[in-house]
């Protein structure tokens, strides 16, 4: 399964869109970006996740780049309660019966009112 | 659907006890695991089983067991509890694959375990 970088921390004003940037260079053909957070203290929620085309949730939008060496989460209205940590995972589709998520330490999005 | 769930939301352990943490989920999902999450480090599997019968190990599986005899349901043991186990504990299911629908690897979280062994 291809590694993730994600920055360490970010900040959003309360209505505006938070970029979640993910860099996964060595990403393979079979492999799949997936979206998660975790609020404090709590289990982590999926959010979204795509292959090579771009993708719309009621969560998120999901933007991959053609050579989908990275990704972008976009949260289009951020409220308070998106305050979280949001982690990028990339695995491959039926990658075997061990769905062993390859979990890194994530971006810590602080939005403020 | 109450998800999944877990219980209990906190315990502490002496250092010897051991202990049983309970995870169920109503989802009819073929899959589910536990994971431990240590601060400054991301989650990492223990266990994981990809049906009633069925189970294998993570990559930190020592000190624990799990069964898995009902679909629903998928207890972690802790035979001899450390103080290195003390984290912060989550269960997980998600669908099989093979079953259609969601895809596989959208897995649904618990609340979490905290637990603290002394």
């Amino acid at each position: 399964d291809a590694k993730t970088t994600q920055p360490t921390s970010m900040d959003c004003a309360e209505g505006r869109a938070a970029n979640l940037p993910c860099n996964h260079s060595t990403i393979s053909g079979n492999e799949y970006v997936y979206w998660y957070r975790q609020i404090h203290s709590q289990g982590p929620q999926y959010i979204i996740h795509g292959l090579k085309n771009n993708e719309t949730n009621e969560m998120a939008s999901l933007i991959i780049t053609e050579d989908r060496k990275s990704s972008t989460l976009i949260l289009p209205h951020a409220t308070l309660r998106d305050t979280a940590v949001y982690y990028c995972i990339v695995r491959g589709f039926n990658a075997g019966n061990n769905r062993k998520l390859i979990w890194g330490l994530g971006t810590s999005l602080a939005v403020n009112p | 659907n109450a998800g999944v769930t877990q219980t209990p939301k906190f315990q502490v352990l002496k250092t010897g006890q051991s202990m049983t943490l309970q995870c169920a989920q109503d989802m009819n999902h073929e899959y589910m695991s536990w994971y431990r999450q240590d601060p400054g480090m991301g989650l990492r599997l223990i266990h994981y089983s990809v049906g009633a019968g069925i189970t294998d190990q993570g990559e930190v599986p020592n000190g624990y067991n799990v069964s898995r005899s009902t679909t629903e349901d998928f207890p972690l043991r802790l035979l001899s509890a450390a103080p290195s186990q003390t984290s912060v504990y989550f269960c997980a299911s998600s669908y099989s694959w093979l079953a259609g629908g969601t895809h596989p690897d959208t897995q649904y979280f618990g609340p979490g375990t905290r637990l603290t062994v002394l």
